[in-house]
Parts: structure tokens; sequence; C-alpha cells
């Protein structure tokens, strides 16, 4: 079975400040994505990654960063947290050229006060 | 812009009937669809998937038909147990892949016992 953890279940942080959001898999999968979800706008995606070092805008960059440094993992950054940046983020991965779904964590709901 | 449209956000259903969740989409370079089952807390989880060469895919319980026609897709779950009581997302993407899927926003189906 795929694991896909995120470090934190829930985070408070306050404006300004810097948010990093942290993604691991265990099955030496090539692509990760970040995505929000919000209720009414479903899942939206931020940015993904296809190898090492390499990444891709996605929907919705604007205020958020990532870094892939190593294969299994897969960190979002918000350079700046700002409240409308509130929101569940889900990380996701799958392999690629294979029917396979996304694999997705369990979630971490942002809170910016 | 919303590319794949799920347009009742709820839907209630006496256990042991059938539920039917719609989606419909926009962008006909789309060819691979897949429905995703969300509970509180959790990631979503793949459910079904049908590729635009088809027009059905059964899996147990839980059959997907694709009308490209008229670019509307349905999930119907046969019979509905209270352990479908989840939040459902259809999700769409231009090729036979998982890059850059396209949620739509969401049907939260609740099973009547």
């Amino acid at each position: 079975d795929v694991k896909v953890t995120q470090s934190s279940r829930y985070l408070v942080k306050r404006t300004g400040e810097k948010v990093f959001l942290e993604c691991v898999q265990d099955m030496d999968h090539e692509n990760m994505f970040w995505y929000r979800q919000d209720p009414g706008l479903g899942l939206r995606l931020i940015y993904f990654s296809y190898d090492v070092k390499m990444k891709e805008k996605g929907d919705i960059p604007e205020g958020y960063s990532v870094s892939r440094e190593k294969k299994e993992r897969f960190s979002l950054i918000l350079e700046s947290a700002s409240t409308n940046q509130t929101s569940m983020y889900l990380c996701a991965t799958y392999r690629q050229g294979v029917d396979s779904p996304l694999h997705f964590g369990n979630g971490t709901r942002l809170t910016v006060t | 812009d919303q590319q794949v449209k799920q347009n009742s956000p709820s839907l209630s259903v006496q256990e042991g009937r059938i539920s039917i969740l719609n989606c419909d989409y926009t962008n006909s370079m789309f060819d691979y669809f897949l429905w995703y089952k969300k509970y509180p807390a959790e990631g979503p989880t793949f459910l079904i998937s049908i590729s635009s060469i088809k027009d059905k895919n059964e899996d147990g319980r839980f059959t997907v038909f694709l009308n490209k026609s008229a670019k509307h897709l349905s999930l119907h779950i046969v019979p509905s147990q209270p352990g479908d009581s989840a939040v459902y997302f259809c999700a769409a993407s231009g090729y036979f892949g998982n890059e850059k899927l396209t949620f739509g926003t969401g049907t939260r189906l609740t099973i009547i016992p």
C-alpha cells in the first residue's frame, strides 16, 4: 500500500509567517502534487513535480513555492502567510506510466490568523 | 472558469437504494475521468475511472457512465450503504494519466439508514 505522510494534521500560523508543509511518500513515485481544498471550489492544483529538483506551476501557484531535493519528499512553502491561504492542503503522488491513481495524504488543515 | 462541475452540492439517499452522482465538463480535450471519495479528516481515495474509449466501467457496486457527446458522466452506487456517506469528487485529465487532474467541487452523499 502506498503511504503518503503529511507532517502536520493541523497548523495555526500568523499572517506574515513563513510556513513549511512537508510531504513524504514511501513508494518511489516520480510525481508529487500539492492541492488545496476549499468549500465550493473542490481541489485546486498549486504545484507539482515530476522529478527531483523539477517543479511546475499548477492552477493557483501565487503565494506559494515548492522544494523537491529528494525523490520521497515534496515541500510546500508559504513565503508570507495570508488569511486567504487558510485551507486544507493535500499532497498526492503517483507512479508514471501505469494506470495508477493519485494517492493522497490525509491533509494538513492550515489556519492563518 | 470551472471546467468540471458537480451541480449538486449534496444528496441524500435511503440505504439500499441507488445513488446517482452527476458531473459535467466543458473541456472537450478531457480524455480520462475519475471519481474519488473523501471522508472527513482523510485524503481522497480513488474509487473508479473511465477512459473516453468506453462509455461504462463497473467495479462491484460502483458503475461510472460516460456520455461524451453530452460531456457528462455519472457514478451509480447500488445498493447504497451507510459507509458510502462521504464527499465524492469527479476529476478529469487530458490524457490517460493523472497529471494536472481538474477536480469538480464535490457532492456530499448522505445515506439514510
